[in-house]
């Protein structure tokens, strides 16, 4: 079945480091893959998606490229801030359920924590 | 910031007592998800409607828990005899669209359930 593995966390990282966060996938589709960030207190939210591969997604600073060859989809930003300390998570979402309903796979979550 | 409202932040329940939760949707999203998050992160589907129509739902949810999505009132999730084992963060999310894989999901802060 459809998989999704990324970095083990804690990831702990001073303030004006790069980060690089992996994420690598299984599935016979041709998914939409995501990147959700949890901040403590709050439900999931969406930083980016890419449905295509070879293209890339990007918001405030994050960024991942799609990479179908590799099965992979890294999150990475050059410089992480205090406030960028929450959950990650990638997924992917199968297009077999297409029609009905969508589901997202999940990842089981990269814990961030910058310190200043 | 998401305008999925989840009530109440916090439930605490005794071992075969009923649990129920609470989630408004964000405004025109016709598809609603319920998904459990326990302690390692992990996600797990429960249900979705779409409108007020059941799309899917695991055998658990379908066996312990009633749910229900009615015209112009709040979704909701019940459990009908809690357990020690649904102790978890439930979390609803809203989408526009329930037919492609592109889905974005925009959760709720959640309902942490404890049973004690």
């Amino acid at each position: 079945g459809d998989s999704v593995t990324q970095t083990e966390g804690p990831v702990t990282l001073s303030e004006g480091t790069s980060l690089t966060v992996n994420c690598s996938y299984e599935t016979k589709q041709y998914p939409t893959l995501f990147w959700y960030v949890q901040y403590p207190g709050e439900g999931p939210q969406l930083l980016f998606k890419v449905p295509k591969a070879n293209e890339k997604g990007s918001s405030r600073g994050f960024e991942a490229t799609y990479n179908k060859e590799a099965t992979s989809f890294h999150l990475q930003k050059a410089s992480v801030q205090e406030s960028d300390s929450a959950v990650y998570y990638c997924a992917l979402s199968d297009p077999f359920y297409v029609g009905d309903n969508s589901k997202l796979i999940w990842g089981l979550g990269t814990s961030l924590v910058v310190n200043p | 910031n998401s305008k999925v409202i989840q009530t109440p932040r916090y439930l605490v329940k005794g071992q075969g007592q009923k649990a129920k939760m609470r989630c408004i949707p964000e405004k025109g999203h016709p598809v609603v998800f319920w998904y459990q998050q326990n302690k390692n992160n992990e996600f797990k589907f429960l249900i979705n409607f779409q409108n007020q129509e059941v799309l899917q739902q695991i055998d658990m949810t379908e066996k312990r828990f009633s749910a229900e999505c009615p015209s112009n009132s709040p979704c909701s999730l019940e459990i009908q005899s809690s357990e020690a084992g649904d102790s978890a963060l439930y979390l609803c999310a809203s989408s526009l669209f329930g037919g492609t894989s592109q889905n974005t999901l925009y959760f709720g802060a959640g309902t942490r359930l404890s049973v004690l």
